[in-house]
């Protein structure tokens, strides 16, 4: 079975600050990596994805985060944020090779940016 | 292009009743999973519908039934509402077996309070 671990359930942080959003994952098979935002009262929206490739990926608006296999982690980090960064944060995975695609995630981070 | 819709928006029931929610997949993609987020929590895997079956099933009561129509939209049904079924119900939908079903899109979720 796979589990998502988001380390920390709060962050709080300063506006222009940099910040470190962590998790890590459990699986006996190979996995894709995900981090989703939510707005208060929207949906999920797709930040970024590691599915092959660089282990360093990149979102247009500043994220970035780097799959680590021997630490099983996917830590999302942002060299400067702004207030319209906060939100809830959520890594997810999913099998790789046959599969539905369902997704696992963890329990959420909540990112609040402090003017 | 239409992302994914879903109906109502919110929505308030009784214990014991029936509820039917509704999703509209993005343009193009013939897959739709279902999600519950409890308050504060990460979003739970219900199911998934791929050509009209139920593909893959999370661990959630036969109280929870779906439905997916020719035009791949879909219905979640829940019987005998418990007050535990308060949550907001994502749907999200994929292009299943003919691109990288892995990348989900969601839609803005249908707020459930059961009374």
């Amino acid at each position: 079975a796979q589990s998502v671990t988001q380390l920390d359930s709060q962050v709080p942080v300063f506006e222009e600050a940099p910040v470190e959003l962590r998790c890590n994952y459990s699986s006996s098979v190979s996995v894709y990596l995900f981090w989703y935002v939510q707005y208060p009262n929207q949906g999920l929206q797709l930040l970024l994805k590691y599915l092959s490739g660089s282990t360093l990926v990149k979102s247009i608006n500043g994220f970035e985060a780097e799959f680590n296999k021997s630490q099983t982690s996917f830590h999302l980090r942002k060299p400067s944020v702004h207030i319209s960064d906060t939100a809830e944060y959520f890594c997810a995975v999913s099998l790789r090779g046959q599969g539905t695609g369902k997704l696992i995630f963890g329990q959420g981070t909540t990112l609040q940016v402090k003017p | 292009d239409a992302g994914v819709t879903q109906s109502p928006t919110h929505l308030i029931k009784t214990r014991g009743q029936q509820v039917t929610l509704r999703c509209s997949p993005k343009s193009g993609h013939d897959t739709v999973s279902w999600y519950q987020q409890a308050l504060g929590q990460g979003p739970q895997f219900i199911f998934q519908y791929y050509e009209e079956e139920e593909r893959q099933r999370g661990n959630f009561p036969d109280r929870f039934s779906g439905h997916q129509f020719p035009n791949y939209s879909s219905e979640l049904n829940v019987n005998a509402l418990l007050l535990g079924d308060s949550a907001l119900y994502l749907c999200a939908s994929s292009l299943g077996d003919r691109g990288p079903k892995n990348i989900q899109y969601f839609g803005a979720g249908t707020r459930l309070s059961v009374l």
